[in-house]
């Protein structure tokens, strides 16, 4: 079955330290779409990245940066220098097939919740 | 601006109420979802629909019902079946190829 595991419940981290968050990932499908989503304090969820499984190229977007790696079923996200700003819950998901209509679901992984101290 | 609009931002709701949640979209997105978000548990999928007048059980319906009449709305009404309706929920629209979901800025909802 389809399954997101983000092992780390929590991290703490000083103002400006690196961070990385692991997301390990299990699917049967051939074809498939990996993302990460940010959720502030306010709540709404803010959608970060998409991968594609035939894509594995790093990825680097200012301060972010993405390694997925399908060898280990792997789509770590690292912060740069990381800010107060940066804290939130950030949550790992994982697309599959609803039905033929090329619609998908996302299966989530239940998030870790980073606090960036100043 | 484009977006997801959800409302109320707060609910307070008396135990044996039905009680329905808003959620508009306007960027022509075809498919919408609803989620259910409590504390250590994650995002669960109450509804989804793909396109207008259909709509498909999530993995946590019962207690849920909703419509899709208009391409924009996607309403969801929280029944007094519903165990234990007090949670976070929010509303999601993402395009038939694009598979990044977009969201709204969620309804926390309290039974008293």
């Amino acid at each position: 079955a389809q399954k997101v595991t983000q092992a780390q419940t929590e991290i703490s981290v000083v103002e400006k330290e690196d961070v990385t968050l692991d997301c390990v990932y299990e699917t049967r499908d051939t074809t498939y779409y990996l993302f990460w989503y940010k959720q502030p304090p306010s709540g709404e969820l803010v959608f970060l990245i998409r991968r594609n499984s035939f894509d594995e190229q790093n990825e680097i977007s200012g301060r972010y940066s993405w390694n997925f790696q399908k060898s280990t079923s792997s789509f770590n996200f690292t912060i740069t220098a990381s800010q107060v700003v940066d804290s939130a819950v950030y949550f790992c998901a994982l697309s599959e097939y609803l039905n033929a209509g090329n619609n998908r679901k996302l299966i989530w992984g239940l998030g870790t919740s980073l606090a960036v101290n100043p | 601006d484009g977006g997801i609009t959800q409302s109320p931002k707060y609910l307070f709701r008396k135990e044996g109420q039905n009680v329905t949640l808003s959620c508009e979209q306007n960027l022509n997105h075809d498919a919408m979802y609803w989620y259910r978000q409590d504390p250590g548990q994650g995002l669960r999928l109450i509804y989804y629909s793909q396109i207008v007048n259909d709509f498909q059980k999530g993995d946590i319906a019962e207690g849920y019902s909703v419509s899709r009449e208009k391409k924009e709305s996607f309403p969801l009404t929280v029944t007094s079946a519903q165990k234990n309706p007090t949670a976070f929920y929010l509303c999601a629209s993402s395009t038939r190829i694009n598979t990044e979901a977009f969201f709204g800025q969620g309804t926390r909802l309290t039974v008293v």
